[in-house]
């Protein structure tokens, strides 16, 4: 089973709208990731949540870890074609542990029509 | 600022043969980690090493290998090649004893075409 689960799958917005990509676990999550990925090409990495309750933000991207930090969703305002791309959530020590390997969901592929 | 670099970008290999992937780390970055993304999947954890040694072991199989070398750069061997092994191969850095967290940097990958 998919210990990090992701939704929607895929995701087909207007430019100037807003969106929301969720993340979820069954467990605990130490580490959460956010990455940005064109197909067939690296990951970018975006921001990193540690603590309950935090929020980031850079540009018009805010990523959130819910307070019993098992949920994470990443927010875009006013979306732009070049926010279009794979958006993949990413853990480390799921459910505790020291295991610094990356355990990723299965993406959300974000289209934005101009 | 320099970033991860990976060799080559792109490789066609015949079934049952071998290839050999390079990794050359951030500067100063003592961690190497190597995923396999298939078409349309998320990456998948191969394998890391801390300071040239094994750290955690994903899901490798057998017919694979890698190292860390003395100026950390990594090589990822596979052998007998099977259709399945097409993916593309990320290999990513960090720098795991001084950080508070986990960054970790990815390279651009290598796309492996085993036909």
């Amino acid at each position: 089973s998919q210990e990090l689960e992701q939704s929607p799958q895929s995701l087909i917005v207007q430019e100037g709208k807003n969106l929301t990509i969720n993340c979820t676990s069954s467990k605990t999550l130490y580490g959460l990731y956010w990455y940005k990925q064109k197909y067939g090409e690296g990951l970018i990495f975006l921001m990193m949540l540690q603590k309950g309750g935090e929020e980031k933000s850079h540009e018009k991207i805010t990523a959130k870890l819910d307070e019993k930090k098992q949920q994470s969703s990443l927010h875009i305002t006013a979306s732009q074609p070049s926010h279009a791309g794979i958006y993949l959530c990413g853990a480390d020590k799921i459910g505790g542990g020291s295991n610094y390997k990356l355990t990723f969901g299965k993406g959300t592929l974000l289209t934005v029509n101009p | 600022a320099a970033g991860v670099i990976q060799s080559p970008r792109h490789l066609i290999k015949e079934k049952r043969e071998t290839a050999t992937l390079k990794c050359y780390p951030i500067p100063r970055h003592d961690t190497v980690y190597w995923y396999q993304q298939g078409p349309g999947q998320d990456p998948q954890f191969l394998i890391s090493f801390y300071e040239k040694m094994q750290s955690d072991k994903g899901s490798i199989p057998d017919r694979f290998s890698a190292q860390q070398f003395s100026d950390y750069h990594s090589e990822l061997n596979m052998s007998s090649l099977e259709l399945g092994d097409s993916a593309l191969y990320f290999c990513a850095s960090s720098l795991r004893l001084a950080a508070k967290d986990n960054e970790q940097f990815f390279g651009p990958g290598t796309r492996l075409t085993v036909l």
